[in-house]
């Protein structure tokens, strides 16, 4: 059965710091993943897809098949970047099994 | 703007009372979704649906039932509602169909269901 894994429920990191938000899967078929955001009081959002290889303010992840991660980085964190991730990997007819998400707080 | 709508925001029911939540799309997406989302917990699917062609997962509880009577509206159907089924339900679309985008989830804002 597939799974996702984000082992950080908390993430604390002052403005100008790297972040990096960490996330395992587990699947046995071909992985595509996605990184999903949720700002304050807004809705959930898609922030960037693994098989676009783009860059979303700022933000890159990386697919890494043998160490079956799909780590979201940022060089340097701003304040605007606090919000909870999701880490989502889609598995057969369209469904999007979620990670429990990491909640990320850039202090100033 | 286009997006995907939830009314209400929040909904109150008692033990036992069949509720009934709406989410509508103006994106005109082949695609909607329903997920149970608990406190500090993952976004869980329940179904969705692919036009008209519904796809329940497997450990769906049978308490749980949905509509599609057009391409813009989708309810979600909660027969007698338990203290355990309180939770944010988020509604998705997406357009479906191969090619890149197109499983791209647009998400509504919720609905927190209480049971009293």
């Amino acid at each position: 059965a597939q799974r996702v894994t984000q082992p950080e429920k908390l993430l604390s990191v002052f403005k100008g710091a790297p972040v990096e938000l960490k996330c395992n899967y587990s699947y046995s078929g071909s992985p595509e993943l996605f990184w999903y955001v949720q700002y304050s009081r807004q809705r959930l959002q898609l922030l960037l897809r693994h098989i676009s290889r783009e860059s979303i303010k700022g933000f890159t992840a990386d697919l890494n098949k043998g160490e079956t991660s799909f780590h979201l980085k940022k060089p340097f964190a701003q304040e605007e970047d606090s919000a909870m991730y999701y880490c989502a990997l889609q598995t057969s007819g369209s469904r999007l099994t979620f990670g429990e998400g990491t909640q990320l707080t850039v202090n100033p | 703007d286009a997006m995907v709508i939830q009314n209400p925001r929040y909904q109150v029911t008692q033990f036992g009372k069949p509720v009934t939540l709406s989410c509508s799309q103006t994106l005109n997406h082949n695609v909607m979704y329903w997920y149970q989302q608990k406190s500090s917990q993952a976004p869980k699917l329940l179904f969705h649906y692919y036009d008209k062609d519904f796809n329940n997962e497997a450990d769906t509880p049978d308490n749980f039932q949905s509509r599609r009577p057009n391409t813009s509206f989708c309810f979600l159907d909660i027969r007698s509602p338990g203290l355990g089924d309180a939770a944010m339900y988020l509604c998705a679309t997406s357009r479906g169909g191969s090619g890149r985008g197109r499983e791209t989830q647009y998400f509504g804002p919720g609905t927190r269901l209480l049971v009293l």
